[in-house]
């Protein structure tokens, strides 16, 4: 699976939209693009996943660029409970085999 | 729903020891993959049960081993424990398709805390 490269940190203001960037410019042509998120102490939480159209649902809206070297999570309405650490992961499913690397830390600050 | 489970959610073993560790994969799901979570890293792929069979495995020695029953449920094992097998062991499980596919994602248990002293 390619791998991905995501900031290290980013702050948010509670209310804002939050607009999480990855780079994965090494991408096949049958990997998906997947987040998921991981708050304190818990398990990850899947978010969304596409493989080249934008997607939403009701947690999230993922926007995949055209040649599919980059993607960006969108938090519409960020609140203080979405403060985690997000992991972009590109794969041939969801499910198999998963490298989260070290994601992004997310403060939504009130 | 139940979810994942695991269990137990905290343990405390001495290094040398083993450790059999638990879990019960969410209603409807078949597979059950392993993960290692260090402090401060993001979680590490085990390995992976399909069918009570071991169908990949990520860059961990033969200290770990592991086992998937008929209703799913799997075991993790860690022989001659080592301290630096502290971390948070998560289960994650999923429905396999049959074939590779990208609309299947996996949903992960709160994972138990391992301390090796």
């Amino acid at each position: 699976d390619a791998k991905t490269t995501q900031p290290t940190s980013m702050d948010c203001a509670e209310g804002r939209a939050a607009n999480l960037p990855c780079n994965h410019s090494t991408i096949s042509g049958n990997e998906y693009v997947y987040w998921y998120r991981q708050i304190h102490s818990q398990g990850p939480q899947y978010i969304i996943h596409g493989l080249k159209n934008n997607e939403t649902n009701e947690m999230a809206s993922l926007i995949i660029t055209e040649d599919r070297k980059s993607s960006t999570l969108i938090l519409p309405h960020a609140t203080l409970r979405d403060t985690a650490v997000y992991y972009c992961i590109v794969s041939l499913t969801g499910a198999n085999n998963l490298f989260f690397g070290t994601g992004t830390r997310l403060t939504v600050i009130p | 729903d139940a979810g994942v489970t695991q269990s137990p959610t905290h343990l405390i073993k001495t290094r040398g020891q083993q450790v059999t560790l638990r879990c019960s994969p969410k209603s409807g799901h078949d597979t059950v993959s392993w993960y290692q979570q260090a402090l401060g890293q993001g979680p590490q792929f085990i390995f992976q049960y399909y069918e009570e069979e071991e169908r990949q495995r990520g860059n961990f020695p033969d200290r770990f081993s592991g086992h998937q029953f008929p209703n799913y449920s799997s075991e993790l094992n860690v022989n001659a424990l080592l301290l630096g097998d502290s971390a948070l062991y998560l289960c994650a499980s999923s429905s396999r398709t049959g074939r590779f596919s990208g609309d299947t994602e996996a949903f992960f248990g709160q994972g138990t805390r391992l301390t090796v002293v």
